[in-house]
């Protein structure tokens, strides 16, 4: 299995800029969420979709985030308009739902510099 | 809001000798708890877990360690490798909730 895919593995933009980062989950898992990890807060939950249905997004920052799933193999995170402190690593994770365990499988991250 | 912590930022031990990271989390309603292993420039991989209604569990030179009275978590690292370097996270899940809260990480550096 490739693992979780995460595009792009780098990006680098001017404020105002839209953003979005991409990200193809494990075949066969139905949850996926979005992390960002800053060095100040480190690693936040931004979203989950549990069979392609948002969850909750309660650690979403504001309505300049928005996310979508619209089938089991595909996801974006998109901020429009981008802004400097949305600068981190924005990392998806796949799992199956199973509310007794829990192991997240990570990508590499994509890291989100915005000038 | 309640919180998962750690006790130490970053911890410095001799290759071979055994290594100790600490969590303290303040959420009575977590029963699964995780162990990652962040390497740089990599994603958070998965190193042991262990549910709430143990207080012990083995893997390969990893022990993890909970203790419920005083919400204390650890993992403990044999014979640490150079290898195992790396930024060292602890994560709860709340009882019905799928979603992982993380520490804030505890930086494992192995001296040669």
């Amino acid at each position: 299995d490739a693992g979780v895919i995460q595009s792009p593995r780098h990006e680098v933009t001017e404020m105002g800029q839209e953003v979005t980062l991409r990200c193809k989950p494990i075949s066969g898992h139905n949850s996926l969420f979005w992390y960002r990890q800053t060095m100040m807060r480190g690693l936040e939950l931004l979203i989950y979709f549990n069979n392609n249905v948002p969850i909750d997004d309660s650690g979403m920052p504001e309505d300049r985030f928005s996310a979508k799933m619209p089938n089991a193999s595909f996801s974006t995170l998109k901020i429009q308009p981008s802004e400097p402190r949305d600068s981190a690593v924005y990392f998806c994770a796949s799992s199956f739902t199973d509310i007794h365990t829990g192991e997240l499988f990570f990508g590499e991250g994509s890291r989100l510099t915005v000038l | 809001g309640e919180s998962v912590g750690l006790h130490l930022p970053t911890l410095s031990v001799q290759e071979g000798d055994n290594s100790i990271i600490n969590c303290a989390y303040s959420n009575s309603a977590s029963d699964y708890f995780i162990w990652y292993k962040q390497e740089s420039g990599k994603g958070p991989q998965f190193i042991i877990d262990i549910r709430s209604n143990m207080d012990k569990r083995q893997g390969q030179r990893v022990t993890v360690l909970l203790n419920k009275t005083v919400k204390h978590l650890s993992l403990q690292i044999a014979a640490t490798q150079p290898g195992d370097s790396a930024v060292y996270f602890c994560a709860e899940k709340v009882t019905g909730r799928r979603a992982l809260t993380f520490g804030s990480g505890t930086r494992l550096q192995v001296q040669p």
